[in-house]
């Protein structure tokens, strides 16, 4: 099965910053990725989707990449502002292409500080 | 619309208890899922469903069970309750299994004592 790393727990960036978080995958490469936030308490709630022929995708203040060369995809959040903070979470299927459920990294935890 | 609701919010069972949680969406969605979060664990699947009256296992489902019997709702089982399952529980649901976004609930976070 796949194998997701989020590899920063946690980012403390000053607001006005831009904030990049990094999801990695290791094993079969994903049709698509997803990014989530989740606020304490709260469940998830679904911000972007980028296919595999997709290079970028924009969201207002939200940019995804995605590299499948590296595995990897980049979520920035440009101009970031206290409301940012939150646990981002990237996901993709299980199983490569677009087979199986979604599997959910472990999070970074965002902080922007005014 | 509601999207996805769960109840209760918050829940303190007794070794060897059984209660079930309740999911049930308004979106017409076929596919309907209920992971489980534990601390620096991620979301791990527990169950998810195809359509009414289809059902299978996901990464951790011993402990639990499901049924469909609506599109609207997928209620989750515990049967015996263990500390093992202390942990917040989510469902979801999405138009397609993949390709389109999840819709979660607000969880329901589970003590076992």
């Amino acid at each position: 099965s796949q194998k997701i790393e989020q590899n920063s727990e946690a980012l403390n960036i000053q607001e006005g910053k831009t904030a990049t978080l990094t999801c990695n995958y290791t094993n079969y490469s994903p049709a698509y990725l997803q990014w989530y936030r989740q606020d304490p308490g709260r469940g998830p709630v679904f911000l972007l989707l980028i296919r595999e022929n997709e290079k970028e995708k924009r969201k207002e203040r939200l940019k995804v990449t995605f590299d499948t060369t590296l595995k990897q995809s980049l979520f920035h959040i440009t101009a970031s502002q206290p409301a940012d903070s939150a646990t981002y979470l990237c996901a993709l299927p299980n199983y490569g292409g677009s087979q199986g459920n979604l599997i959910f990294g472990k999070g970074t935890k965002l902080s922007v500080k005014p | 619309n509601a999207g996805v609701t769960q109840t209760p919010k918050f829940r303190i069972l007794k070794i060897g208890q059984s209660m079930t949680l309740q999911c049930t969406q308004d979106m017409n969605h076929n596919y309907m899922y209920w992971y489980r979060q534990d601390p620096g664990m991620g979301l791990k699947l527990i169950y998810y469903s195809v359509g009414a009256g289809i059902t299978d296992k996901g990464e951790v489902p011993n402990g639990y069970n499901v049924s469909r019997s609506t599109t609207e709702d997928f209620p989750l089982r515990l049967e015996l309750a263990a500390p093992s399952q202390t942990s917040v529980y989510f469902c979801a649901s999405s138009i397609q299994q993949g390709n389109y976004g999840y819709t979660f609930g607000s969880g329901t976070r589970l003590t076992v004592v």
